[in-house]
């Protein structure tokens, strides 16, 4: 089955400075690959998705980028702010799966003012 | 509703015992998806929805565990004789396919 791997585990930034996280996938039939933001004691939120005919998708200071060839996929927060802080998870959905997701392990980013 | 609304948000029992968790999800959302996500790790995807019938049950642990939806709505997840390893949040999400899931908050459930 589709396998996710997530690095890294955690993240400190500065307030200001650039965030990336990055994710790799093996069922190179994945073509759906969203990224949730999970604050404590809440349920994850999503905060932006790519499929695979799109290379680079564009959120405000969020953006995600996906490498078919190398089956990985990375998300970038720009001007990191302190409420960026929370786990972040990604997400990959092979086909014939009915949309069920295969999770990475989750990174968690500070985010020091 | 405004949201997936999951309940209770915590359950604590006693070892062996049985216990039903729900899960309210969005009105008119056609596929419904439970999760489990343990201390420190990721999402582990445990069975879906869509409508009534449940397609892939492949994640379910073991023979403890159960889920039903009817109406196409609220869904049941039922885990009898629990066990300390069962302690986890369990998250319910909804959709309707290709827009992505919405979580609900989660039930943290212990087991003592």
């Amino acid at each position: 089955g589709e396998n996710v791997e997530q690095h890294p585990s955690t993240l400190s930034v500065q307030e200001g400075d650039s965030a990336v996280i990055k994710c790799t996938y093996s069922d190179s039939a994945s073509n759906y690959f969203p990224w949730y933001k999970q604050e404590l004691g809440k349920g994850p939120q999503l905060i932006i998705d790519i499929r695979s005919n799109v290379g680079e998708k564009k959120d405000q200071r969020i953006a995600v980028t996906l490498n078919k060839t190398a089956k990985h996929f990375s998300l970038h927060i720009t001007e990191t702010q302190p409420e960026d802080s929370a786990v972040y998870f990604c997400a990959a959905k092979p086909p014939n799966s009915g949309y069920a997701l295969n999770f990475g392990k989750g990174t968690s980013l500070l985010v020091t003012p | 509703g405004a949201g997936v609304s999951q309940s209770p948000s915590n359950k604590v029992t006693e070892k062996g015992k049985d216990v039903e968790l729900r899960c309210d999800p969005i009105s008119g959302h056609t596929a419904l998806y439970w999760y489990r996500q343990s201390l420190g790790q990721g999402l582990e995807f445990l069975i879906y929805f869509q409508g009534n019938s449940a397609p892939d049950k492949s994640g379910l642990p073991s023979d403890r565990f159960s889920a039903e939806r009817t109406g196409g709505s609220v869904s049941t997840l039922t885990i009898q004789r629990t066990q300390q390893e069962d302690s986890a949040v369990y998250l319910c999400a909804s959709t309707t396919p290709p827009s992505g899931y919405t979580f609900g908050s989660g039930t943290r459930l212990t087991v003592v």
